[in-house]
C-alpha cells in the first residue's frame, strides 16, 4: 500500500521561507514521478512542481525561482523548499506520486502552509 | 499553454440520476485526461486516467470519455457516496493543468 505523509506545514510571515517534507512508503520516489500540487482555500487544485525519476525538476510560473523540489532517495523523502512567500501562496499543499508522467497517482493528506503577518 | 474548460461549475441532481460533466482542451492533448474525485476536507483521489480507463477498484458507474478537445465524464447512477468536487486533468510539455472543478450535490 503506497503512502505519503507530508508535514513542515505552518505559518509564515510573507518573504519567509519553509521546507515541506513528504515521506513515502510503498513507492519509490527515486523511480517514479513525485509532485506537489495545491490548493488554496475554497478553491481549486494547481500543480505546483514535479520531479521525474531521471532528476529533472519542472515548475509552475508563479513558483518558478522561488520554490525547489528535491527528494532524498536514502530517506524515499520529497522536499519543496519554499523562499519568498507571499500571501497567495497560502494552501494545502499535497504530495502526489505517480507511475506515469501524465497524472497523479496517489496522493497524501496535505499539510497548511498560511503566509500572513 | 493548454487550457481546460471545465463546465459546469456546479451540479445538483437526485439519487439515480445520469451525471454528465465536461472539459474542453484549447488544443489537441498529446496524452489523454484524468479525472479525480476530492470530497471535502480530503485529498483528491484519480477515478479515470487517459480519458476512458477506469482506475483499479472504483465502481463501474464513473466512465470517461473523448471526442477531439472534448472530453466527457458521466456518473451512470448518482449514489449518496458520489457527492464531492470533480475536476479534469490534463498534462502538455512538462505541465499539468486542472480544470476548474464541479461541485456535485444532491437534491
Amino acid at each position: 500500500e503506497v503512502q505519503l505523509v507530508e508535514s513542515g506545514g505552518g505559518l509564515v510571515q510573507p518573504g519567509g521561507s519553509l521546507r515541506l517534507s513528504c515521506a513515502a512508503s510503498g513507492i519509490s520516489t527515486n523511480s517514479n514521478y513525485m509532485n506537489w500540487v495545491r490548493q488554496a482555500p475554497g478553491k481549486g487544485l494547481e500543480w505546483v512542481s514535479v520531479i521525474y525519476s531521471g532528476g529533472g525538476t519542472y515548475y509552475a510560473d508563479s513558483v518558478k525561482g522561488r520554490f525547489t523540489i528535491s527528494r532524498d532517495d536514502s530517506k524515499n523523502t520529497l522536499y519543496l523548499q519554499m523562499k519568498s512567500l507571499r500571501p497567495d501562496d497560502t494552501a494545502v499543499y499535497y504530495c502526489a506520486g505517480s507511475y506515469s508522467y501524465a497524472g497523479f497517482d496517489f496522493w497524501g493528506q496535505g499539510t497548511l502552509v498560511t503566509v500572513s503577518s | 499553454d493548454i487550457q481546460m474548460t471545465q463546465s459546469p461549475s456546479s451540479l445538483s441532481a437526485s439519487v439515480g440520476d445520469r451525471v454528465t460533466i465536461t472539459c474542453q482542451a484549447s488544443q489537441d492533448l498529446s496524452y489523454g485526461l484524468n479525472w479525480y474525485q476530492q470530497k471535502p476536507g480530503k485529498a483528491p483521489k484519480l477515478l479515470i486516467y487517459d480519458a476512458s480507463n477506469l482506475e483499479t477498484g472504483v465502481p463501474s458507474r464513473f466512465s470517461g470519455s473523448s471526442s477531439g478537445t472534448d472530453f466527457t465524464f458521466t456518473i451512470s447512477s448518482l449514489q449518496p457516496e458520489d457527492i464531492a468536487t470533480y475536476y479534469c486533468q490534463q498534462y502538455d510539455n512538462f505541465r499539468y493543468t486542472f480544470g476548474q472543478g464541479t461541485k456535485l450535490e444532491i437534491e
